[in-house]
């Protein structure tokens, strides 16, 4: 079972522009992290934010954490064509050190 | 470059045939983790190692085993290949156990059963 949604599922947008991608999951949290992935290969690891923690910046990515309504966003700011990826948070529980995935948002930068 | 390298990077079996996957951690990472990527999905967590023990396991058949070697190394084997076994299959490695730490994943071995 996944514990995060992603939302959208995917997303189209001009380079340049900024892309927002939301997930949201369902039990408490130590962390939440995000991932890219490109081309159905390795993931890489963007971002961790802890649970008391509310927003976190890393050069043009920025995520905020939302505990009360249990959600993240992932914002990329002035998009590149390097940035067409597919997109995953990722969350830690308790003292079960297993990561809890979404299904994704497929995020395609167009020229 | 992540460190964390996986061969082979496809395999075909048929229904019935076992498989062994390889991952090469990151030197000095103590903890290695499975992941099974169905086509258009997260990953799904499959077991956890940890200095050659296993130290977690997700909701996959007995059928689904690994090992931990002391150089690094690690396996997934799967015995009685279904064809819902068809999937990019990921490990990652991480320096210990703590729960927030991030992990270095390989590039996968997609494996396709027919």
């Amino acid at each position: 079972s996944q514990q995060g949604e992603e939302d959208p599922q995917a997303l189209s947008i001009q380079e340049g522009e900024n892309a927002t991608m939301n997930c949201s999951y369902k039990t408490s949290i130590n962390n939440l992290q995000w991932y890219r992935q490109n081309s159905g290969r390795g993931l890489v690891h963007l971002i961790l934010i802890r649970s008391n923690e509310r927003e976190k910046h890393s050069g043009r990515l920025r995520v905020t954490l939302d505990t009360s309504k249990k959600s993240s966003s992932l914002l990329i700011t002035a998009s590149r064509a390097a940035d067409t990826a597919s997109y995953f948070c990722a969350t830690g529980q308790g003292s079960n050190y297993q990561l809890i995935w979404g299904a994704g948002t497929k995020l395609i930068i167009k020229p | 470059e992540t460190g964390v390298t996986q061969s082979p990077t496809h395999l075909i079996k048929t229904r019935g045939q076992q498989v062994t996957l390889r991952c090469s951690s990151q030197s000095g990472h103590n903890t290695v983790s499975w992941y099974q990527q169905a086509l258009g999905q997260g990953p799904q967590f499959i077991f956890q190692y940890y200095r050659e023990e296993e130290n977690g396991r997700g909701n996959f058949p007995p059928r689904f085993s690994g090992l931990q070697f002391p150089n690094y190394s690690s396996e997934l084997n799967v015995n009685a290949l279904e064809l819902d076994d068809s999937a990019l299959y990921l490990c990652a490695s991480s320096l210990d156990l703590q729960g927030d730490e991030k992990l270095f994943f390989g590039s996968g071995t997609q494996l396709s059963v027919l």
